[in-house]
């Protein structure tokens, strides 16, 4: 299994303004995964990350809105651009090995924006 | 595409009584399935999963769901709730033939259990 830590853990932030979560993986990974939990919602994917590659991004969120960094095997950042009240949500950090084996997550980041 | 349907939002048991957490679910061909749980202001974790083989599957902290494919279900089932086990639990679905991004998960389930 994979340990997975997240920065920072909250944050409460002003409209308009960006934050970058950062993932840290205990051991290398090919995929990194990040997904929005709304209040009192399921999760959503955003996009799939692998190093050395563009993002791919799920329908209805955008690179210019959540760019996301991979510079190698075990870390990647989101970064939440131009925040809005609507941007609060838990945001986590996922891996996975293949789709048959379970994916892993970071303990979330809960953002909220005032 | 693929869909998880958790019908109940909230279930209430007494300790020591049996529990169970419904699932089913929608997908093109044989699927994967998944359990998990999210205690407050933490992470999901991995409980179970079926790949393939027997319908019964057994995972931590005691619980087991049984596939049943004829009712498109995935049920969570343990024989002894813990107060311990107040927790968010989400299924997750991926199709057979899918990519490791194509996992769905339901709505989520509170369950809580009472003393």
């Amino acid at each position: 299994s994979a340990v997975i830590s997240q920065k920072p853990s909250r944050d409460i932030c002003q409209r308009g303004t960006s934050l970058t979560i950062q993932c840290q993986v205990d051991s290398q990974v090919t995929m990194m995964f990040w997904y929005r939990q709304q209040p009192g919602q399921s999760l959503t994917l955003i996009a799939t990350a692998n190093q050395g590659s563009e993002a791919t991004y799920e329908s209805g969120f955008v690179i210019d809105k959540f760019p996301i960094s991979r510079p190698n095997l075990t870390f990647s950042t989101l970064t939440v651009s131009n925040m809005s009240p609507e941007d609060s949500s838990i945001y986590l950090c996922s891996t996975g090995s293949g789709p048959y084996n379970e994916q892993f997550f970071g303990p979330g980041t809960r953002l909220t924006v005032l | 595409a693929q869909s998880v349907a958790q019908p109940e939002d909230q279930v209430n048991v007494a300790e020591g009584n049996p529990l169970t957490v419904k699932c089913t679910y929608s997908v093109s061909g044989n699927p994967y399935l998944f359990w998990y749980v999210q205690y407050p202001n933490r992470g999901l974790q991995f409980l179970l999963k079926y790949i393939t083989g027997d319908n019964l599957v057994k995972g931590s902290y005691g619980f087991e769901a049984e596939f049943n494919k004829s009712q498109t279900s995935f049920h969570l089932k343990k024989p002894s709730a813990l107060v311990s086990d107040s927790a968010l639990y989400f299924c997750a679905v991926r199709p057979y033939s899918g990519s490791a991004r194509q996992l769905t998960f339901g709505s989520g389930t509170q369950l809580t259990v009472l003393p």
